[in-house]
């Protein structure tokens, strides 16, 4: 067990709604990043968070953003989903920004239909 | 960052050793290597890391060459529950680590 904990488990969507996910870091951990792992695929980096705010950012548009709250616990959030978000989203808290030991959950699977 | 390549995927049987090789052609002189394992519809879990030479723990080897372009992980007597897919990264960036499509192993009885 990672001690990080990701909520709901499973999600279903329709084309256009939002959705939001949350995670649970480990405790201490002060950096979280999320994740998009589509099927038969590596995880790709979304964005980290460190102390309540963003700290790097990949290759996704706007419409995806996150929060990190004072306990450390995170959120994702998805505007108009399209077809292709669906997927494996992992949270994974890390002691520190510069530590890449990452200690992922086992992440909510998003359908959109 | 630098990009890493590795087997798409490797059979083996049980009891044997598994050695994984991951190139890294462009690695910076700040990037550590780190491997990551991942069972299905869970997240992946961190193996073992290293910058040169050989690293070793309770569950894995890693070895890196003088060049560090190159580095190969080593799963000594593997078990059926070895079975997953095995990520290579080399990151020296803080901020984010990039998984590549990772080699999946089949560990046969």
């Amino acid at each position: 067990e990672t001690g990080v904990t990701q909520s709901p488990t499973h999600l279903i969507k329709t084309r256009g709604q939002q959705v939001t996910l949350r995670c649970s870091s480990q405790s201490g951990h002060n950096t979280v990043s999320w994740y998009q792992q589509a099927l038969g695929q590596g995880p790709q980096f979304i964005f980290q968070y460190y102390r309540e705010e963003e700290n790097g950012r990949g290759n996704f548009p706007p419409r995806f953003s996150g929060l990190q709250f004072p306990n450390y616990s995170s959120e994702l959030n998805v505007n108009a989903l399209e077809l292709d978000d669906s997927a494996l989203y992992l949270c994974a808290s890390s002691l520190e920004r510069g530590n890449e030991k990452l200690f992922f959950g086992s992440g909510t699977q998003l359908s959109v239909l | 960052l630098a990009k890493t390549t590795q087997p798409i995927s490797m059979d083996s049987y049980e009891g044997q050793e598994v050695n994984i090789t991951c190139s890294h052609n462009n690695i910076a002189t700040n990037d550590y290597i780190t491997w990551y394992q991942q069972f299905p519809s869970q997240g992946p879990r961190f193996i073992i890391q290293g910058y040169k030479t050989k690293v070793t723990n309770e569950v894995a080897s890693l070895f890196i060459p003088a060049d560090r372009k190159s580095s190969t992980l080593s799963l000594p007597r593997v078990s059926l529950s070895d079975t997953a897919v095995y990520y290579c990264l080399s990151s020296g960036g803080y901020n984010k680590l990039i998984f590549g499509a990772g080699t999946r192993l089949a560990v046969h009885p």
